[in-house]
């Protein structure tokens, strides 16, 4: 199983400061013969079911604020709130889809500073 | 629109059994590959397993293999995951969610959850 893992465990940001997570992979998720890399990004706010945000490392899903961003290839990923608002609020999670199980980071809790 | 429910869920004592059902619709449920994701109390996202179109390719985490069983019915627009020899660490939340037209996709869409519980 590809193993995520994800830093830091939580962050708090003053609003419209920028938010920086990052997630790491086990094993590289880029698959040669497209060159995607196969690791998604999901939004988890309170009592809700998560969202989802980036696909193919940096893919913006519709409709998803372009203050949201992805980077990275191989085993190095990061999301970037550019400016945070109050309703990014929310817990952060990675997950990569290259092979099963589809496995998930721990997650980052992002907060107001 | 698309929506996912879930039902099913609720408290099972330890060696029982649960089926849990996802009800789509707003999608031609039959074109998409279908995923189990749980979430236990107060942690992270767990995948579960997921299936193919038309059922011909199931992929489990290796511990719910033998336990949980995901199956889905094209012509009723439903996803189901039969869960025995439930344990006290099988509590948690149950999302059933749409991968894409391939096996190798995100998850974009997602339903509300049911809560199962298993305590004596």
């Amino acid at each position: 199983d590809i193993v995520m893992t994800q830093s830091p465990d939580s962050l708090a940001v003053s609003l419209g400061e920028r938010a920086t997570i990052n997630c790491k992979s086990g094993q590289s998720v880029l698959y040669s013969s497209n060159n995607k890399n196969y690791l998604a990004w999901y939004q988890q706010k309170s009592g809700q079911p998560p969202k989802l945000l980036i696909y193919w490392a940096s893919t913006r899903e519709s409709g998803v604020p372009d203050r949201f961003s992805g980077s990275g290839s191989g085993t190095d990923f990061t999301l970037t709130i550019s400016s945070l608002q109050a309703e990014d609020v929310a817990v952060y999670y990675c997950q990569q889809y290259y092979s099963t199980p589809f496995t998930f980071g721990p997650g980052t809790k992002v907060d107001i500073k | 629109e698309v929506q996912l429910v879930e039902s099913g869920g609720g408290l099972v004592q330890p060696g029982g059994s649960l089926r849990l059902s996802c009800a789509a619709s707003g999608f031609t449920f039959s074109s998409y590959w279908m995923s189990w994701v749980r979430q236990a109390p107060g942690k992270g996202l767990e995948w579960v397993a997921n299936i193919k179109q038309d059922g011909s390719e199931k992929y489990y985490v290796d511990s719910m293999k033998g336990r949980f069983t995901i199956s889905r019915d094209n012509a009723k627009n439903s996803l189901y995951l039969q869960m025995n020899s439930l344990r006290a660490e099988d509590t948690a939340v149950y999302y059933c969610a749409r991968g894409g037209s391939r096996a190798y996709y995100p998850l974009d869409y997602w339903g509300q959850g049911t809560l199962v519980t298993v305590s004596s």
